[in-house]
């Protein structure tokens, strides 16, 4: 799966977007992208995913540039429960789903 | 609550035993996944079953580790003669199918002294 690079932390206001981006210059054709999120002390949970097309549900939206090289997660209205590390993977859902977690961005919301 | 469930939830145990957790994962996913999350890195793969095969060892997976999942229900993680790199928070996950979407459980948490 192709490596991805987020920065390793961000603030944002509550009540303001939070955008975080991810750069996987290398993903392949068949190579989706998905967003997963940490909360302290629990484990990972599924937030979103693209291969190609903008996509959005109760949680966020998943921005894909055209070249498929970077994307970006948009939380539209931060509250303090999204205080979390958040994860962007690489799947080619093809093979086992074997998730490949990077670092994440440790991702703060304050008042 | 119809999640997945893993216990004990936290385990400290002295250097050399044996300790087992237990993974239940939803009702009807297949796909069963064994992750290994130590203190500010993200999950690191450990296993994966289908059904009751165990199809894929990640190399962090030493002899010390062994991994079942009789009748492709419950699975259980065993670690023989701990050592004090063991602890960590170790995580289940299933998912139905052939996918990025996983369901993770709370993680079992060890502490080997």
């Amino acid at each position: 799966d192709a490596k991805t690079t987020q920065p390793p932390s961000m603030d944002c206001a509550e009540g303001r977007a939070a955008n975080l981006p991810c750069n996987h210059s290398t993903i392949s054709g068949n190579e989706y992208v998905y967003w997963y999120r940490q909360i302290h002390s629990q484990g990972p949970q599924y937030i979103i995913h693209g291969l190609k097309n903008n996509e959005t549900n109760e949680m966020a939206s998943l921005i894909i540039t055209e070249d498929r090289k970077s994307s970006t997660l948009i939380l539209p209205h931060a509250t303090l429960r999204d205080t979390a590390v958040y994860y962007c993977i690489a799947v080619n859902t093809g093979t086992a789903s074997k998730l490949t977690f990077g670092t994440g961005t440790r991702l703060q919301v304050t008042l | 609550d119809t999640g997945v469930s893993q216990d004990p939830r936290h385990k400290i145990t002295k250097r050399g035993q044996n300790v087992t957790f237990r993974c239940d994962p939803i009702s009807e996913h297949n796909r069963l996944y064994w992750y290994r999350q130590t203190l500010g890195q993200g999950p690191e793969f450990l296993t994966y079953f289908q059904n009751e095969a165990q199809l894929e060892k990640s190399r962090l997976l030493s002899d010390r580790f062994s991994a079942e999942r009789p009748k492709g229900s419950f699975s259980t993680l065993e670690i023989q003669r701990t050592e004090q790199g063991d602890s960590a928070m170790y995580l289940c996950a299933s998912s139905p199918r052939s996918t990025g979407e996983l369901f993770f459980g709370e993680g079992s948490r060890l502490t080997v002294l």
